[in-house]
């Protein structure tokens, strides 16, 4: 298996624009993760999907992120408008089983507002 | 929120030294996780412990973890120059998912 697919890997986007990120679980991976991680928050939870429904988005910080899972092999994570505290590294992951188990992250999608 | 603390936030060693981390947590567990994460690089699994588990060793590491303290340590045996990266710890306190500690940062010089 290729692991955990996102993309694009860099994004630079000015203020006020969409940005949307996406991601590839592991096939037969039911739990997918959003994360965010900046050096003043560490690694956040946003939001994950269980068998593609979103179980848990209290950790999406504003009503401007929004996340999708239309099937089990795809997921978008959305930005809509973007703001500079935005900027930061965005992790994709995946897990078999219980969310609590080992979870298999991919390698993020840098984001920059200016 | 970050519940997990790791300790000490970094730590700068001699390669063949061995590393020692500590990772605190404040509620009861099922299992508590150690992950590594080189510079610019996505988190990678390094071993999982459960809450019947005292020790467990996975090539050169070895984890302890004790529920009574409340508490987690990851060692590094002979470390090496590659060894070089941040390391989290993670529990299951909040339910079904995990959450991540704050990190500590092992520089291995050689």
């Amino acid at each position: 298996d290729a692991g955990v697919i996102q993309s694009p890997r860099h994004e630079v986007t000015e203020m006020g624009q969409e940005v949307t990120l996406r991601c590839k679980p592991i096939s037969g991976h039911d739990y997918l993760f959003w994360y965010r991680q900046t050096m003043m928050r560490g690694l956040e939870l946003l939001i994950y999907f269980n068998n593609n429904v979103p179980i848990d988005d209290s950790g999406m910080p504003e009503d401007r992120f929004s996340a999708k899972m239309p099937n089990a092999s795809f997921s978008t994570l959305k930005i809509q408008p973007s703001e500079p505290r935005d900027s930061a590294v965005y992790f994709c992951a995946s897990s078999f089983g219980l969310g609590t188990e080992t979870q298999y992250f991919g390698p993020g999608t840098r984001l920059l507002v200016l | 929120s970050q519940q997990g603390e790791e300790d000490p936030q970094a730590l700068s060693i001699q390669e063949g030294e061995n590393a020692t981390m500590n990772c605190s947590y404040k509620t009861s567990i099922n299992n508590l996780q150690w992950y590594r994460q080189n510079s610019g690089r996505g988190l990678v699994h390094l071993i999982l412990i459960r809450s019947n588990e005292r020790e467990k060793h996975s090539g050169r590491l070895r984890v302890t973890l004790d529920t009574s303290k409340k508490s987690s340590s990851l060692l590094i045996t002979a470390s090496r120059a590659a060894d070089t990266a941040s390391y989290f710890c993670a529990t299951d306190e909040y339910g079904n998912k995990l959450v991540f500690g704050a990190g500590t940062i092992l520089r291995v010089k050689s």
